[in-house]
């Protein structure tokens, strides 16, 4: 699986678009991105995931750059609830482990 | 609740002691797999199943980790002689294996072992 980069860390104003950014420039072609969050004491969750297309749910948006290298989440609007560990994975389904980097620790402040 | 679920959340053990965690998957997902995840590391890849098959193994498991899934449902999963090292959360994930398409794993909220 290829490799991800992310911020350790970062702030948003609540109510505010939370984006957040991720670098897998070794990705291979039929890699996923997939984005999870983690919140203090919880398994990690599930929030969205993508190949080539922009992808949104209720959760978030997915924004994959053209040559793939980089991808963005986005939480239009950012609640208290949303302060969590992000974690940015490129992974396919033939493999059977999604190896994890740090992840970006998201701050939402009133 | 229709998630994952897993029993029990905490264990706290004396060390040498034997301890079986219980992961029960989402009820149509095929696949199961354990994690584990120490204080401010993301998770770390144990073991998967495909049904009752247990397909993958990490090498950084020892041979006192043993996890079983009966019938391809729920799963164990056996520490023998805990050691303080192995004071964790250990995670239960599952999902839906596809043709194609990408199939997120669907966490549970761990079980917090302390060996003491």
């Amino acid at each position: 699986d290829a490799k991800t980069t992310q911020p350790p860390s970062m702030d948003c104003a609540e109510g505010r678009a939370a984006n957040l950014p991720c670098n897998h420039s070794t990705i291979s072609g039929n890699e996923y991105v997939y984005w999870y969050r983690q919140i203090h004491s919880q398994g990690p969750q599930y929030i969205i995931h993508g190949l080539k297309n922009n992808e949104t749910n209720e959760m978030a948006s997915l924004i994959i750059t053209e040559d793939r290298k980089s991808s963005t989440l986005i939480l239009p609007h950012a609640t208290l609830r949303d302060t969590a560990v992000y974690y940015c994975i490129a992974f396919m389904d033939s493999n059977y482990q999604l190896i994890w980097g740090a992840g970006t620790k998201l701050i939402i402040k009133p | 609740d229709t998630g994952v679920s897993q029993n029990p959340r905490h264990k706290i053990t004396k060390r040498g002691q034997n301890v079986t965690f219980r992961c029960d998957p989402i009820s149509e997902h095929n696949r199961l797999y354990w994690y584990r995840q120490t204080l401010g590391q993301g998770p770390e890849f144990l073991t998967y199943f495909q049904n009752e098959a247990q397909l993958e193994k990490s090498r950084l498991l020892s041979d006192r980790f043993s996890a079983e899934r009966p019938k391809g449902s729920f799963s164990t999963l056996e520490i023998q002689r805990t050691e303080q090292g192995d004071s964790a959360v250990y995670l239960c994930a599952s999902s839906l294996a596809r043709g194609q398409g990408g199939s997120p794993l669907h966490f549970g909220n761990g079980t917090r072992l302390t060996v003491t």
